[in-house]
């Protein structure tokens, strides 16, 4: 059983265009976060919800939108997508928001705007 | 905020050779600092960690070392093999810290040559 899936494994699209990848724990864990991996392997958190309630929202753009409607899944809608937005999008899930909780990643989301 | 440098950004061992990371870190309020093994195409996972009140954590062909003073830690993997080679992230943050977010350094892709 896959501990945290993502969906789409790969997503091409054009600018302008407005997408939407969805991530599920079947952990019960209570904390979930959204990653940014660009084209140089740098991984940068963008948003964390504990309990669907956010508590970190890194300086990303307001074009990204998290939406959390339940514990379980954590999903992120991208609107007028710009070719910097290419980049593989991890989800992760920890038991709670401690620093020292193991996260878990998803498999990721390569996301490629044309 | 803090600032986590690693190197080096790529390294090249033979099978059965010893293969050394290193991390330094700005923040002297950080006190958790986990190492993440990356394959091609999955997403980040968790292979050690380790909390300022030791200075040593082992775990197989896994050691990870921390020195408080000068704010720097290192990933040792001895006896390596094939697979092994993978990007290597480290990490440090609060440990109990309310938000639980890691601060990642930029990745070490290691090869492991047959």
């Amino acid at each position: 059983d896959t501990a945290v899936s993502q969906t789409p494994k790969y997503l091409v699209t054009q600018m302008g265009n407005d997408k939407s990848i969805k991530c599920e724990q079947n952990l019960g864990h209570d904390t979930m976060y959204w990653y940014k991996q660009d084209s140089k392997k740098f991984l940068k958190i963008m948003f964390s919800y504990n309990n669907k309630e956010l508590i970190i929202n890194e300086t990303v753009p307001n074009r990204f939108s998290p939406k959390s409607p339940d514990k379980a899944h954590l999903n992120l809608h991208i609107n007028s997508l710009e070719l910097g937005d290419s980049a593989v999008y991890f989800c992760a899930s920890s038991r709670t928001v401690a620093a020292a909780d193991t996260q878990y990643f998803g498999p990721g989301t390569r996301l490629t705007v044309l | 905020g803090e600032n986590v440098e690693q190197h080096p950004s790529t390294l090249s061992v033979q099978e059965g050779d010893s293969a050394v990371i290193k991390c330094t870190y700005s923040d002297s309020a950080s006190n958790y600092f986990p190492w993440y093994k990356q394959e091609l195409g999955k997403g980040p996972q968790l292979i050690i960690d380790i909390r300022s009140n030791v200075g040593e954590k082992k775990d197989q062909r896994i050691a990870v070392t921390l020195n408080k003073t000068a704010k720097h830690f290192s990933l040792h993997i001895t006896e390596t093999q094939p697979e092994d080679s993978a990007v290597y992230f480290c990490a440090a943050s609060v440990y109990g810290g309310s938000q639980g977010n890691l601060i990642f350094g930029k990745g070490t892709k290691l090869s492991v040559k047959p």
